[in-house]
């Protein structure tokens, strides 16, 4: 089952904003990452922000993840058309060994208007 | 840098043939992952390899099966082909993540299947 799952699912500006989504998780985490995905084309790891961290920065993206309330945000700021894609946040769930696997939410849908 | 590779990029398959998806991981990552996405859907995880051992299983239909060789290149086998089967299937890989470190998974451009 999936746990990760993305705040809004479909998300428009215009370019020159910031646009912020958001991602919840029911368990509790090693690390959360965030990919990017073109339409129908692979996916992009963009940042990793692990469980004992709560901001990180990759050049116009900021991730926060706060544990207490099991949640992250990605912010992109000052966006292009180019950033148009779908954002994906995926958790590592813990476990004994080696049973572990990235868990995956449904993807917020971006589009960047010119 | 390298990443990771699959092959072949696009693959069209007739329903009830069998198909053969390759991964080859970033040196000197020893997990690989496999997962399905189909048309407007997240990512399904199917099924993972750590040092060439089944490391996880998820939603993985019987008809395909998987295995990880020495060199730690992956092979994921689908046989009787559905239409339903018709998705993007990406390969990931990453060092094992019960060490701790470097967790990232980084993954492949995904082989596009379709049956017909």
């Amino acid at each position: 089952s999936q746990q990760g799952e993305e705040d809004p699912q479909a998300l428009s500006i215009q370019e020159g904003e910031n646009a912020t989504m958001n991602c919840s998780y029911k368990t509790s985490i090693n690390n959360l990452q965030w990919y990017r995905q073109n339409s129908g084309r692979g996916l992009v790891h963009l940042i990793l922000i692990r469980s004992n961290e709560r901001e990180k920065h990759s050049g116009r993206l900021r991730v926060t993840l706060d544990t207490s309330k099991k949640s992250s945000s990605l912010l992109i700021t000052a966006s292009r058309a180019a950033d148009t894609a779908s954002y994906f946040c995926a958790t590592v769930r813990s476990g004994a060994g080696n049973n572990r696997k990235l868990i995956w939410g449904l993807g917020t849908s971006l589009a960047v208007n010119p | 840098a390298a990443g990771v590779i699959q092959s072949p990029r696009h693959l069209i398959k007739e329903k009830r043939e069998t198909a053969t998806l390759k991964c080859y991981p970033i040196p000197r990552h020893d997990t690989v992952y496999w997962y399905q996405q189909g048309p407007g859907q997240d990512p399904q995880f199917l099924i993972s390899f750590y040092e060439k051992m089944q490391s996880d299983k998820g939603s993985i239909p019987d008809r395909f099966s998987a295995q990880q060789f020495s060199d730690y290149h992956s092979e994921l086998n689908m046989s009787s082909l559905e239409l339903g089967d018709s998705a993007l299937y990406f390969c990931a890989s990453s060092l094992a993540l019960y060490r701790g470190e470097n967790t990232e998974a980084f993954f492949g451009q995904g082989t596009r299947l379709t049956v017909v």
